[in-house]
């Protein structure tokens, strides 16, 4: 069983677009994250949800807007795509105590 | 703020031979830190993690690292490079509420 899974995998899309990506955990984690890997392989983080509640929020467009239904799912929608956010998307959880699990990726193309 | 350095963004070795990746750290508080990697097109893994107690940590696929508090460094080795450690290496901190990840070193092996 995967322990965190991401949806879709890939996706292609054009500007001005509007795009979810789904992401769920069976870890029984508390915590979950957005990361954002660039094509320079940086990797930041964009968000954080504690049992459902918005715990980090770093400085991110409001077009990307997370939602987190209950604690083993955290969804990223992203309206009016732009080039920009070309990049692989990683979500994460943890439970208390360090070290993250991460899902293996979305690679999304804005066209 | 937490922050991480990882010196030198390629490094090739030839297989057999000695790997060490660089990283040092800035934390206000004792650190919680880590080294993932990524293997083409796929997520990111721990490979180990420092938390508390024995200073040199061993890791998966033979790696480890040495915890060094006053030269706040947290470098990665392995004794003997192999084809299939080719991959990209981060290094991480933890400010107990993210991870955040230095800007990687793609590791090269050669024949």
């Amino acid at each position: 069983d995967t322990a965190v899974s991401q949806t879709p995998k890939y996706l292609v899309t054009q500007m001005g677009n509007d795009k979810s990506i789904k992401c769920e955990q069976n870890l029984g984690h508390d915590t979950m994250y957005w990361y954002k890997q660039d094509s320079k392989k940086f990797l930041k983080i964009m968000f954080s949800y504690n049992n459902k509640e918005l715990i980090i929020n770093e400085t991110v467009p409001n077009r990307f807007s997370p939602k987190s239904p209950d604690k083993a799912h955290l969804n990223l929608h992203i309206n009016s795509l732009e080039l920009g956010d070309s990049a692989v998307y990683f979500c994460a959880s943890s439970q208390s105590g360090p070290g993250y699990t991460f899902g293996s990726g979305t690679r999304l193309t804005v066209v | 703020a937490q922050s991480v350095t990882q010196l030198g963004s390629h490094v090739s070795v030839s297989e057999g031979a000695l790997v060490l990746l660089r990283c040092n750290y800035s934390s206000s508080v004792p650190p919680y830190l880590f080294w993932y990697v990524q293997y083409p097109n796929q997520g990111l893994q721990l490979l180990l993690k420092y938390t508390t107690g024995a200073t040199l940590v061993k890791g998966i696929n033979g790696f480890e690292a040495e915890f060094k508090k006053s030269e706040t460094s947290f470098h990665l080795t392995k004794p003997s490079a192999h084809m299939s450690d080719a991959a990209e290496y981060f290094c991480a901190v933890s400010d107990r509420d993210k991870i955040i990840f230095g800007k990687g070193t793609r590791l090269h092996i050669l024949p």
